[in-house]
């Protein structure tokens, strides 16, 4: 079945430093890739996200590119702030009957100190 | 904010207790969604709903029910309540495909 592995946290950099957090997956088809993050004592909201191979998702900026050839979809940031701090989660999309489940990873706690 | 109210927040109950936790959502949506959330296991879906009476089973859902008499409700009952049923509980809802909209978390303990 499909599945999604994210690096194991916490991460943990200073502010302005780079930040990247690894995800593979394993699907059959093509499925539709995300991001959402979660930030202490809220739910989940979406981040990013990117549909086909070679597409980029973007916001805040954050950005990740789905990569078709090494099934990944590493989330970047250029300069991370302490208000980045927060639960990063990988998914991706099970079609199917013409609705969708996500499965997501395990999430990636990010920690930025000032 | 998406409008989707979950209750209770916050509730302790005892082993072999029945519960019900409702999710309410003021977007009609047509897709909703029963996740639970454990340290070291990310998100896992319970079961879903893809209308009105029609529901169907997520990875994990020995010991859960669902009902959805109405578009904007969507209930998750334990039946007889576990230890290994603690956990935080979300909803989420969603009209297009993978963009889900979450709510704020109902945190069960069993004791």
């Amino acid at each position: 079945g499909n599945s999604v592995t994210q690096m194991e946290g916490p991460v943990t950099l200073s502010e302005e430093a780079f930040l990247t957090i690894n995800c593979t997956y394993t699907a059959t088809g093509y499925p539709s890739l995300f991001w959402y993050v979660q930030y202490p004592g809220e739910g989940l909201q979406l981040l990013l996200k990117a549909t086909k191979a070679d597409d980029k998702g973007s916001n805040k900026g954050f950005e990740a590119t789905y990569r078709k050839e090494t099934t990944s979809f590493h989330l970047e940031k250029g300069s991370v702030q302490v208000s980045d701090s927060a639960v990063y989660f990988c998914a991706l999309s099970d079609e199917g009957s013409g609705y969708s489940t996500l499965t997501f990873g395990k999430g990636t706690m990010l920690l930025v100190s000032p | 904010d998406a409008g989707i109210t979950q209750s209770p927040r916050h509730k302790v109950t005892e082993t072999g207790t029945p519960v019900t936790l409702r999710c309410h959502q003021t977007e009609n949506h047509r897709y909703m969604y029963w996740y639970r959330q454990d340290p070291g296991h990310g998100l896992r879906l319970i079961h879903y709903s893809y209308g009105v009476k029609d529901t169907d089973k997520g990875e994990v859902s020995d010991g859960y029910s669902v009902s959805r008499s109405k578009t904007e409700d969507f209930l998750l009952t334990l039946e007889s309540a576990t230890s290994s049923q603690t956990s935080v509980y979300f909803c989420a809802i969603s009209e297009t495909s993978g963009e889900l909209f979450f709510g704020e978390g109902s945190r069960l303990t069993v004791l």
